[in-house]
């Protein structure tokens, strides 16, 4: 099975600030990555696709990028709606998995 | 508009069986792979079993010999049958579509909640 570690668990940045996100696989998955985030009592939503994909209707604040075993979520100028728990999720092969979570919290 | 809408959750007992229906709307569950995802209290996100436009089905190991996912057509929904429930299957339980040929999940439904306990 693939394992999919996200870092860090937890942060805690400011309205316009530059976040990052990370996440890497147990081998390598190409890009069959995607990223999610979920809010409070709400079901994930679909931001980043095939590692780099923007879902429409993201914002552009919102990128990806990364192949292989190693990728990287980007907020570019961090808002306060952002605030919501973000999630890695490999596609590559059964059974898909998840990162164990990274909340963000706005200062 | 492209929408799921899950319903079937509820409080069993350990032992006990429930079966999770998911309706969709806006596109043809027979033409897409289909997935239930579940999240514990406070957890993160596990997926648990796929469903192919072909109809093959793929489960995670915890509930393989357990959990039956299927489709009705006509209905256009997706089930999961779930038996011999423990109380590790206490879960919000989602449906999502993955309808790339990268399979990512969009969109989800808005979840129904199973609790196992006596």
């Amino acid at each position: 099975d693939i394992q999919m570690t996200q870092s860090p668990s937890s942060l805690s940045a400011s309205v316009g600030d530059r976040v990052t996100i990370t996440c890497r696989a147990s081998q390598t998955i190409s890009t069959y990555l995607n990223w999610y985030h979920q809010k409070a009592g709400k079901a994930p939503k679909l931001l980043i696709y095939a590692a780099s994909g923007l879902q429409s209707g993201v914002p552009s604040r919102f990128s990806g990028s990364g192949s292989g075993t190693d990728f990287t979520l980007t907020i570019s100028s961090l808002q306060p709606e952002d605030s919501a728990t973000y999630y890695c999720q490999q596609s590559y092969g059964i059974p898909y998995s998840f990162g164990q979570g990274t909340k963000l919290e706005i200062k | 508009e492209v929408q799921l809408v899950e319903s079937g959750g509820g409080l069993v007992q350990p032992g006990g069986s429930l079966r999770l229906s998911c309706a969709a709307s806006g596109f043809s569950v027979s033409s897409t792979y289909m997935n239930w995802v579940r999240q514990a209290p406070g957890k993160g996100l596990e997926w648990v079993s796929v469903i192919y436009s072909g109809g093959n089905t793929l489960y995670a190991d915890s509930v393989k010999g357990r959990f039956t996912i299927s489709r009705d057509d006509s209905k256009n929904t997706v089930n999961i049958q779930m038996n011999s429930l423990r109380t590790e299957d206490t879960a919000v339980y989602y449906c999502a579509r993955a309808p790339g040929v990268s399979k990512w999940f969009d969109p989800w439904g808005q979840g129904t909640l199973v609790t196992v306990s006596s």
